[in-house]
């Protein structure tokens, strides 16, 4: 079983839809979590970090689930510019380098 | 601020050919890393650093190896470059390694034939 798996997508939605992607990571022990955005032939960039209670930046909610083992990503009134790849990473340990990317979802916003 | 570069941008070797990716941050971090992205997976650590003169192997260390002699600096060098070594090489870098985010370079795209 991989430690960090996605929705393998793609998902394909029109504009100003609502997309939810899930993730499932398989270390209980897991200490922090996060969503990252990565486009296309570019760099992984940090979208935001999870909490345990949930939180929210503009159109994107994060929510976690330690018993279940699983974080999710809500973006509400797509836009055009949404279309990426969305990594879900662990820190299965304390440090960086305990860092788990998932493969990775892709979102197509269409017009 | 550039953040984190990463140089060359694209390189193409033949098996057997050696090289070497430089990494550079002037974010004065103490933490980098190496990781390589193959379609279908996630990125994967080869080797990272938690200082300047300190290296330690990530998931994916062999064939490669690495040096931080210099704080800003992180160099990830090939010996003898082999096909399965085709990939897109990410520098990141970070301030103390105790799992905040994670600053990626612009990738490094290596093609070995």
């Amino acid at each position: 079983r991989k430690e960090v798996e996605q929705d393998p997508g793609p998902f394909n939605v029109p504009e100003g839809a609502t997309v939810a992607f899930n993730c499932t990571y398989s270390n209980s022990a897991s200490q922090s979590f996060f969503w990252y955005r990565q486009d296309c032939r570019k760099e992984p960039k940090l979208l935001m970090s999870v909490y345990s209670s949930g939180n929210e930046d503009g159109r994107f909610t994060a929510q976690l689930n330690r018993a279940s083992q699983y974080i999710s990503l809500l973006i509400r009134d797509s836009k055009l510019s949404d279309s990426a790849t969305y990594l879900c990473v662990v820190n299965m340990g304390n440090y960086g380098q305990n860092f788990v990317f998932g493969p990775g979802t892709r979102l197509s916003v269409l017009p | 601020n550039a953040g984190v570069t990463q140089t060359p941008k694209f390189r193409v070797l033949k098996t057997g050919q050696s090289m070497t990716l430089l990494c550079a941050q002037d974010m004065n971090h103490e933490y980098m890393y190496w990781y390589r992205q193959d379609p279908g997976m996630g990125l994967r650590l080869i080797h990272y650093s938690v200082g300047e003169g300190t290296t330690a192997k990530g998931e994916v260390p062999d064939g490669y190896n690495v040096s931080r002699l210099k704080k800003q600096n992180f160099l990830l060098g090939l010996e003898s470059a082999a096909p399965s070594q085709t990939s897109v090489y990410f520098c990141a870098s970070s301030y103390s390694g105790k799992g905040e985010t994670q600053y990626f370079g612009p990738g490094t795209r290596l093609l070995v034939l």
